[in-house]
């Protein structure tokens, strides 16, 4: 059974602190995505990855950035956490010999700015 | 890509078909629709997706119009655990966005028992 895993399912940090969020996938995929969803406004791209060490802005990428050192791993850093990143963030992982629109995601991680 | 427009309720009775519209009439020739639920505090789960023949697999059905600006996902026998919320995304198949997908606000099924 395919899987995408986050690190945490609910995180609480203080504004101004460094934050991970980590994503793994088993399913050998090139591409991840790292998504955050809000009430009335769905969910918007942060980031994505098509390779290893390479990285593409999404449409909403201010605060934040990504590292991809090994295929199976994406991470998500917030670089000084604020209150208005409080949200649930999801991963996403495909592979490109399936449809772009064929992603599967992880259960999302809950992470809360004071 | 092209803009979805589906219902923001909709209900059915437990065991009955499920069927949730989705407008997308300035959809493109090659652009496919997919369809995803989110159950409460899970990730988006793939469902179906469908270019212009109609698709069927374990989870649901697709039904696509002939002109293609409309479509209709059925669940046919609905169950408790089908209460989500169902998206409906048009995504063309290429591309050089690496398969982004932008999620509406789709549309929430309340199944009563």
């Amino acid at each position: 059974d395919v899987k995408v895993t986050q690190s945490s399912r609910y995180l609480v940090k203080r504004t101004g602190e460094k934050v991970f969020l980590e994503c793994v996938q088993d399913m050998d995929h090139e591409n991840m995505f790292w998504y955050r969803q809000d009430p009335g406004l769905g969910l918007r791209l942060i980031y994505f990855s098509y390779d290893v060490k390479m990285k593409e802005k999404g449409d909403i990428p201010e605060g934040y950035s990504v590292s991809r050192e090994k295929k199976e791993r994406f991470s998500l850093i917030l670089e000084s956490a604020s209150t208005n990143q409080t949200s649930m963030y999801l991963c996403a992982s495909s592979s490109p010999s399936s449809l772009p629109g064929e992603q599967f995601f992880g259960p999302g991680t809950r992470l809360t700015v004071l | 890509d092209a803009k979805t427009t589906q219902p923001t309720s909709m209900d059915c009775a437990e065991g009955r078909a499920a069927n949730l519209p989705c407008n997308h009439s300035t959809i493109s020739g090659n652009e496919y629709v997919y369809w995803y639920r989110q159950i409460h505090s899970q990730g988006p789960q793939y469902i179906i997706h469908g270019l212009k023949n109609n698709e069927t697999n374990e989870m649901a059905s697709l039904i696509i119009t002939e002109d293609r600006k409309s479509s209709t996902l059925i669940l046919p026998h609905a169950t408790l655990r089908d209460t989500a919320v169902y998206y409906c995304i048009v995504r063309v198949a290429g591309g050089t966005s690496y398969g982004k997908l932008t999620f509406g606000q789709g549309t929430i099924l309340t199944v009563h028992p």
